[in-house]
């Protein structure tokens, strides 16, 4: 089955710099790439997706990159505020007996110090 | 919409007994999904029904877990007996599911159940 690793665990950034979030997987038939946001208390929520046939996609201060041939993907937030500070988890989806199966990372959580 | 509802969400009882939990998905909403996260294993899929169907039950952990889903707005994790290691929090997901293979579908999740067992 997919195995998606995510790296690192833990990350603080002063608030302002940019942080970064890497993803690697395993199983070359992941298509579709989610990124989820949990903050304390509540359950992910997507945040911004890539597919494979897309190399970067942007919006706003967040921006995915995909390398289908590494099979890595990373998660950029630029200019980080207070309230980026949350867990992310990255995701690979594939196409199995006719539904999506998504399979998610460890997660990271991220702390953005003011 | 109000979201995914899921209740309750605190549930704390003892090694032996049963717990159950519950799930209201979006209104609308053909897929189903249950998620188990630990600090250990992250966020594992437990099961995925389909228009209340079960479709995917390979990450169920053992025969004391067991779900069902008897209509398109209700749907239950049944844990029987519990154990301490089933301490985590349980998510449930719901995604409108077109059926075509080019479109990936946002999965919207509850708020969670932290289970404590003792």
């Amino acid at each position: 089955g997919e195995n998606v690793e995510q790296h690192p665990s833990t990350l603080s950034v002063q608030e302002g710099d940019s942080a970064v979030i890497k993803c690697t997987y395993s199983d070359s038939a992941s298509n579709y790439f989610p990124w989820y946001k949990q903050e304390l208390g509540k359950g992910p929520q997507l945040i911004i997706d890539i597919r494979s046939n897309v190399g970067e996609k942007k919006d706003q201060r967040i921006a995915v990159t995909l390398n289908k041939t590494a099979k890595h993907f990373s998660l950029h937030i630029t200019e980080t505020q207070p309230e980026d500070s949350a867990v992310y988890f990255c995701a690979a989806t594939r196409e199995l007996g006719g539904y999506q199966k998504v399979t998610f990372g460890t997660g990271t959580k991220l702390q953005v110090i003011p | 919409d109000a979201g995914v509802i899921q209740s309750p969400r605190h549930e704390v009882t003892e090694m032996g007994q049963e717990v159950t939990l519950r799930c209201k998905p979006i209104s609308g909403h053909n897929s189903l999904f249950w998620y188990r996260q630990t600090m250990m294993r992250g966020l594992e899929l437990l099961i995925y029904f389909n228009n209340n169907v079960p479709i995917d039950d390979s990450g169920m952990p053992e025969d004391r877990f067991s779900a069902k889903m008897p209509n398109a707005s209700f749907s239950t994790l049944k844990i029987q007996p519990s154990e301490p290691r089933d301490s985590a929090v349980y998510f449930c997901a719901s995604s409108l599911s077109s059926g075509s293979r080019s479109s990936y579908n946002e999965q919207f999740f509850g708020p969670g159940t932290r289970l404590t067992v003792l």
